[in-house]
């Protein structure tokens, strides 16, 4: 079971950008995938969980959805800032693994 | 508050054995997995193993397994993952997790230890 994610996605300030996360094997709907944002030297921090929630302190700009047709996840961020540039990382699990996505990094030029 | 608090760093010589260790607080440490996430140096997230102390049922990262070996004390509310011959390909930092039965969401990450093997 892998996940695939574009490797970069660079957008202006104020835009609007997506960030797929493909299944390789299975439903991606069979268990839910979280996102994750890392800025250079910290560690992860989660944006969505469960498919779509966002923790307590993550901007509604953030969302996460689900495409089961084309077996893959999505992450969003509306209205671009300079802050949100950084690494995402999708992340599943099966019965017995956790994955990650290789990561995209994100450029707001 | 939940914590995990990890040791410091490391600097080992290949062949040398390593043991790190993460201290979980401000929750119910036997009910949730401790898991570990490899990053190395400039590259992706990899998760390698977890462990849950309920019971101490192990999974890991079928491409891992073998290199690492990961224990927890429950008295002591801490996990480790252990290596007997370091390789200079495990320099990385490693984080541990905590998610729990039901849904692999790491909702919470200690702040990394950075090991480093170098002759």
């Amino acid at each position: 079971f892998m996940l695939t994610q574009p490797h970069s996605v660079s957008e202006s300030p104020g835009k609007t950008v997506t960030i797929s996360c493909a299944g390789s094997s299975g439903s991606i709907a069979s268990n839910y995938v979280q996102w994750y944002q890392q800025r250079p030297g910290s560690a992860p921090t989660t944006v969505i969980y469960e498919n779509n929630y966002r923790p307590s302190g993550v901007p509604d700009r953030f969302s996460g959805s689900i495409d089961i047709s084309s077996n893959s996840a999505s992450l969003t961020i509306s209205g671009l800032k300079t802050e949100d540039e950084a690494d995402y990382y999708c992340q599943s699990y099966d019965s017995r693994n956790g994955v990650f996505g290789g990561g995209t990094k994100l450029t707001v030029l | 508050e939940v914590q995990l608090v990890q040791s410091g760093a490391e600097v080992k010589k290949p062949g040398e054995s390593l043991k790190i260790s993460c201290k979980g607080s401000g929750y119910s440490f036997t009910s949730y997995w401790i898991g570990w996430v490899r990053q190395m140096p400039g590259k992706g997230l990899e998760w390698m193993g977890s462990i849950y102390p309920g019971d101490f049922d192990t999974r890991y990262n079928p491409s891992l397994q073998g290199q690492v070996s990961i224990s927890v004390d429950k008295s002591l509310t801490t996990a480790y993952l252990h290596w007997s011959s370091l390789k200079a390909s495990d320099t990385a930092m490693y984080y541990c997790v905590r998610h729990s039965p039901a849904v692999w969401h790491y909702d919470s990450w200690g702040q990394g230890t950075l090991v480093t093997v170098s002759s």
